[in-house]
């Protein structure tokens, strides 16, 4: 079965500062998908990443996806404290019809120090 | 447009009780997943269903779970004879498309927190 390791598990940033969350499968990424979760509250849907080298961005936060290296990172630019929240990776385990479960990483929970 | 609705959003039982935590989609969805997320573990996928239909429910336990998405009504998740392993934040998800195929975009509800005494 497929394993996603997010890293780090946790980050502690400077209001401003850059940061870069990344996502490791254990099998082949066929879809990869972000999402942002805040204690006691349901997942908000970030960024879908489908083709190896995609990179996809939605105001200050990007995302990228290395097919090759089954690898994910998510990057915020000049974080604000309203990033704060713990960050989920999930994919898609294979192509075609018939996947229809999400794989996620635990989570990488993010602080921004005002 | 309302977005996944899940209630209760806080559940308590004791153990041997029975929880029931339901999920209403999106508007115009058909499809909707129930996973769980275990205290310090990452999102678990249970179950999968179509409107009066089973798809897939490779991740529900076999036993004391049972998950159903009527013709008229919100999909529900029933737990019986809960057990305290059973404390579990469960989210429902749902998409207008299959997500099989890597289309559809999951939109997650805020989830049920089931905790059992």
């Amino acid at each position: 079965s497929q394993e996603l390791e997010q890293s780090p598990q946790s980050l502690i940033v400077q209001e401003g500062k850059n940061l870069t969350i990344n996502c490791t499968s254990s099998k082949t990424l066929y879809g990869l998908y972000w999402y942002k979760q805040k204690y006691g509250e349901g997942l908000i849907f970030l960024m879908m990443l489908q083709k190896g080298g995609e990179e996809k961005s939605h105001e200050k936060i990007t995302a990228k996806l290395d097919e090759k290296k089954q690898q994910s990172s998510l990057h915020i630019t000049a974080s604000q404290p309203s990033h704060a929240g713990i960050y989920l990776c999930g994919a898609d385990g294979a192509r075609g019809a018939g996947s229809y479960q999400l794989t996620f990483g635990k989570g990488t929970k993010l602080s921004v120090i005002p | 447009n309302a977005g996944v609705m899940q209630n209760p959003r806080h559940l308590v039982r004791r153990r041997g009780q029975e929880a029931r935590l339901r999920c209403s989609p999106m508007k115009g969805h058909s499809h909707v997943y129930w996973y769980r997320q275990l205290p310090e573990e990452g999102l678990k996928f249970m179950v999968y269903l179509q409107k009066e239909n089973i798809i897939d429910e490779s991740g529900m336990p076999k036993e004391r779970f049972s998950a159903e998405f009527p013709k008229e009504g919100p999909s529900i998740l029933r737990i019986q004879q809960v057990v305290r392993g059973d404390s579990a934040a469960y989210f429902c998800a749902s998409s207008f498309k299959s997500h099989g195929g890597n289309t559809g975009e999951l939109f997650f509800g805020e989830g049920s927190r089931l905790t059992v005494l």
